[in-house]
């Protein structure tokens, strides 16, 4: 069984620009959810998608957002880029609800704000 | 303020031998609590899941304790091996309203020969 797939794995982009992170879940899983992960502030709760609507979020502006198709694949766009976007965001799976399931992590995209 | 602290910070020790990590939290209200594993540039895995009423879990050499009453969990690994070597992170889930992820800040676990 395919483990969840992140594309890209890097990207570089400049300040001001967009970029859009794709994450393709289990196969029958449901529940997509993001994840920020800096250095200095560690892993951080971006959002959760269930059934293609967004389901809680995290305390991130609305520069990010994020969507999920009928497929259960998912993507999450950040608007104007600021040097404090670079991280690795990391995307996850699971059945059900992310709280109540265990979740299962993909590689992560390591995104470069220059 | 909800909050997960993990300690120590990082922690060497010798192939075989077992260690614990320690995971104390400040949130409310409680859904359970996990561990995972995370080895340097890829994403976490999942150890263990502990709900309110779960005081032990296992998951082959990692058995991870809960006290709710004291708020602290615990990961015990036995004879280690050096695939160890990998930052474990504790994440209490927070039902209701705006529930969330509080991760703790992970203790970095090396294992040496």
């Amino acid at each position: 069984k395919a483990g969840v797939t992140q594309t890209p794995r890097y990207l570089i982009k400049t300040r001001g620009q967009q970029v859009t992170l794709s994450c393709s879940p289990i196969s029958g899983h449901r529940s997509v959810s993001w994840y920020q992960q800096t250095p200095g502030q560690g892993l951080q709760f971006l959002f959760e998608y269930f059934s293609e609507t967004q389901r809680n979020k995290g305390n991130f502006p609305g520069r990010f957002s994020g969507r999920q198709f009928s497929n259960s694949r998912s993507e999450m766009n950040v608007s104007t880029l600021e040097l404090g976007d670079s991280a690795l965001y990391l995307c996850a799976s699971s059945l059900t609800r992310v709280g109540t399931d265990t979740q299962y992590f993909g590689p992560g995209t390591r995104l470069t704000v220059l | 303020k909800n909050q997960v602290e993990q300690s120590p910070q990082s922690l060497i020790i010798l192939e075989g031998k077992n260690c614990t990590l320690q995971c104390n939290y400040t949130v409310s209200p409680f859904s359970n609590l996990r561990w995972y594993k995370q080895d340097t540039g890829r994403g976490p895995v999942s150890l263990t899941i502990m709900t309110f009423s779960e005081n032990t879990k296992s998951n082959g050499r990692y058995t991870a304790t809960l006290d709710a009453d004291t708020k602290q969990s615990s990961l015990h690994i036995t004879a280690s091996q050096l695939s160890d070597s990998a930052s474990y992170i504790c994440v209490v889930f927070s039902p209701g309203d705006g529930q969330n992820f509080v991760f703790g800040p992970g203790t970095r676990l090396s294992v040496l020969p």
